[in-house]
Formats: C-alpha cells, sequence, structure tokens
C-alpha cells in the first residue's frame, strides 16, 4: 500500500501561470481533501470531496479548484497563480468522513510563485 | 467550532515519558479528539484518537479527564524521532464536511 501520494513535491511557477496538484489514495477511501500549510501555521483546508464526482469548499477555497473524477484522484488546479499562494499543500483521505475516522496525510507538495 | 488549546513548546529527554496536554473546555458531546504529529518537512502523521474512554495504540496513549474538556497525550518513551508538531483536534461524529482544524500544536524537542 502506497497510502496517500502526490505529485509532484516540488514546483515554482511565475505568477500567472497555471497547474494542477495530483493526489492519489489506494485505499479506497471515500473522502479526500487538500490542505494548505503556511510557515511557523496549522493546515487550513481549501477543498474536500465527500466522492467521486462531488466537491465542496473549505476555508480558504478562493484561486482553486478541484475535481474527483476517479475515487482514487484528486486534483488541485491553480488557473493563475498568485505569490499569496506560496505554501506547502497536503491532501488527505478518510474511509468516512466524520470524527470517528481519522485521516491520511500525503508527503505535500511545495510551491512557491514569483 | 470547538477550539482547543496546546503549549507552543514542549522538551523531553530521550527515553523518558512525555504528557502533552491540550485543553478543549468548550467540547461538545459529540467531539472526538483526536491527535496528529508533523515531523520536519513530512505531512500530519495520525496518532490517536478517542471519544470518552483513554485509549491505547502502539505509538501512545490518550488519557481524557472525567470531564473531557482536557486530554493528554502519552508518548512512554520519547525517541529522537518523536521530535515533532503534535496537534489536538476537535472533530464532531456527525460532521462530514469541514472537520479538522489544524492550531499552531506544540513543538516537542527531544534532547539526547
Amino acid at each position: 500500500n502506497a497510502g496517500v501520494t502526490q505529485t509532484p513535491k516540488f514546483r515554482v511557477l511565475k505568477t500567472g501561470q497555471s497547474m494542477t496538484l495530483l493526489c492519489a489514495q489506494d485505499m479506497n477511501h471515500e473522502y479526500m481533501y487538500w490542505y494548505r500549510q503556511d510557515p511557523g501555521m496549522g493546515l487550513r483546508l481549501i477543498h474536500y470531496s465527500v466522492g467521486e464526482g462531488t466537491t465542496a469548499k473549505g476555508e480558504v477555497p478562493d484561486g482553486y479548484n478541484v475535481s474527483r473524477l476517479k475515487k482514487q484522484n484528486f486534483l488541485l488546479g491553480l488557473e493563475s497563480a498568485a505569490p499569496s499562494q506560496t505554501s506547502v499543500y497536503f491532501c488527505a483521505s478518510s474511509l468516512i468522513a466524520g470524527g470517528a475516522y481519522e485521516q491520511y496525510f500525503g508527503p505535500g507538495t511545495r510551491l512557491t510563485v514569483t | 467550532d470547538a477550539k482547543t488549546t496546546q503549549p507552543n513548546s514542549m522538551e523531553s529527554n530521550e527515553e523518558e515519558p512525555v504528557h502533552l496536554p491540550c485543553n478543549h473546555s468548550t467540547i461538545s458531546g459529540t467531539d472526538y479528539i483526536h491527535w496528529y504529529r508533523q515531523l520536519p518537512s513530512q505531512g500530519p502523521e495520525y496518532v490517536i484518537h478517542g471519544l470518552t474512554s483513554n485509549v491505547n495504540n502502539r505509538m501512545a496513549s490518550l488519557a481524557i479527564a472525567e470531564d473531557r474538556k482536557s486530554s493528554t497525550l502519552i508518548l512512554h518513551r520519547a525517541t529522537l524521532r518523536d521530535a515533532a508538531v503534535y496537534y489536538c483536534i476537535l472533530a464532531d461524529r456527525d460532521n462530514y464536511g469541514q472537520n479538522f482544524v489544524f492550531g499552531p500544536g506544540t513543538r516537542l524537542s527531544v534532547l539526547p
């Protein structure tokens, strides 16, 4: 089991460029999440998905779009990158949502926007 | 949203037990108490969670106060690899959306 994997591990973008971050999980989990973590801070939820074909906004969704076309994959897109989106991005998944279940996290993608 | 309060940092000596406290005075009856840790340059890692009773697993123990307004994560024998930021999080059993709110956590240093 690879668990939760993220691609790429590092990326540098210029302001205005676009990119897509890929998250994959092999645990057959229903729920998937995208977080961002700024230096010295905790994680903040960007978007999440409660199942294939569904997405919902989290705490900081502006400037990001997501898609969940397959159960095992959750994509995070930046259409026009801004320096404020420089951060480390983490994907997570859980078998079922709700507080009784733990989340499993990927290793992160470090994104720098210049 | 229910919130937690943790010390900013703690120190421990290697091979000694560590008790990491968390206060959550506004906890509701359906909130589970979760603990995650984040090693340097890695994603958060699940440690343990519980509702009312104390819980043990291979990584740690979770002691929950009788009134549930506080809890303690216990690492029985700290190693250098346990140096990390530890997050205490309340997650509502019935919230299927934005449920995990990560605060700044407690930075644990382990001294050899």
